[in-house]
């Protein structure tokens, strides 16, 4: 059965650093998402990317983080200066088409901000 | 602001019993909700899914209920077994937007 991957699994990083986290999400998937779940707490949407662009974000997805999806496979999540409230699992989904299909997620990377 | 609740943070059941698993939600505007399983270290793997045109779907051993009058989802799971102790999640999509809100979760813990 297809899934979604996301590498790293673990990154640590220094404060201020870049991160990118990778993602491969399903092969015909046309939808793409980045959540992220701080220990203990709800899993939280961060942003939506369709048809190379933006579709939905949330407040927390503010200017230091941008999504590309640089090939027709990789999609990923840069942090542009992380901070230590950055620390979260980060979770990849994608989905087929819009309008309530299920969205599949990958196993997560976990950030730990130092 | 509105939000995806759920009543009991930890639910413990004998293995063969029945579960379930409720979920509040407020927004009378959200169209389509989903259960999501999530073990230590995973990332949430699906498991049923309901639109809001409907309310009651069946799958293998789950059953998802929904009852719009009240805003209440639930997830029952017959003969419970040790493989399904995990987090819960239930998730909400509103209108024609894709951005799911997840609910706090209940971890259900399976005694053999």
């Amino acid at each position: 059965e297809p899934e979604v991957t996301q590498t790293p699994s673990h990154q640590v990083t220094q404060m201020g650093q870049e991160v990118i986290l990778r993602c491969v999400p399903i092969s015909n998937h046309l939808y793409f998402y980045w959540y992220r779940q701080i220990l203990g707490q709800k899993v939280e949407f961060l942003v939506s990317f369709y048809n190379n662009e933006i579709s939905e974000k949330s407040e927390i997805f503010d200017d230091q983080f941008s999504v590309e999806r640089p090939d027709g496979s990789n999609f990923t999540l840069k942090i542009r200066s992380t901070k230590l409230e950055d620390s979260a699992m980060y979770f990849c989904a994608s989905c087929l088409k819009a309008g309530g299909d299920t969205q599949y997620f990958g196993p997560g990377t976990r950030l730990t901000v130092l | 602001g509105e939000s995806v609740g759920l009543h009991l943070p930890t639910l413990s059941v004998q293995e063969g019993d029945n579960s379930i698993i409720n979920c509040a939600y407020s927004n009378s505007a959200s169209d389509y909700f989903i259960w999501y399983k999530q073990e230590s270290g995973k990332g949430p793997q699906f498991i049923i899914d309901i639109r809001s045109n409907m309310d009651k779907r069946q799958g293998q051993r789950v059953t998802v209920l929904l009852n719009k009058t009240v805003k209440h989802l639930s997830l029952q799971i017959a003969a419970t077994q040790p493989g399904d102790s995990a987090v819960y999640f239930c998730a909400e999509k509103v209108n024609a937007g894709n951005m799911l809100t997840f609910g706090g979760g209940t971890r259900l813990m399976v005694k053999p």
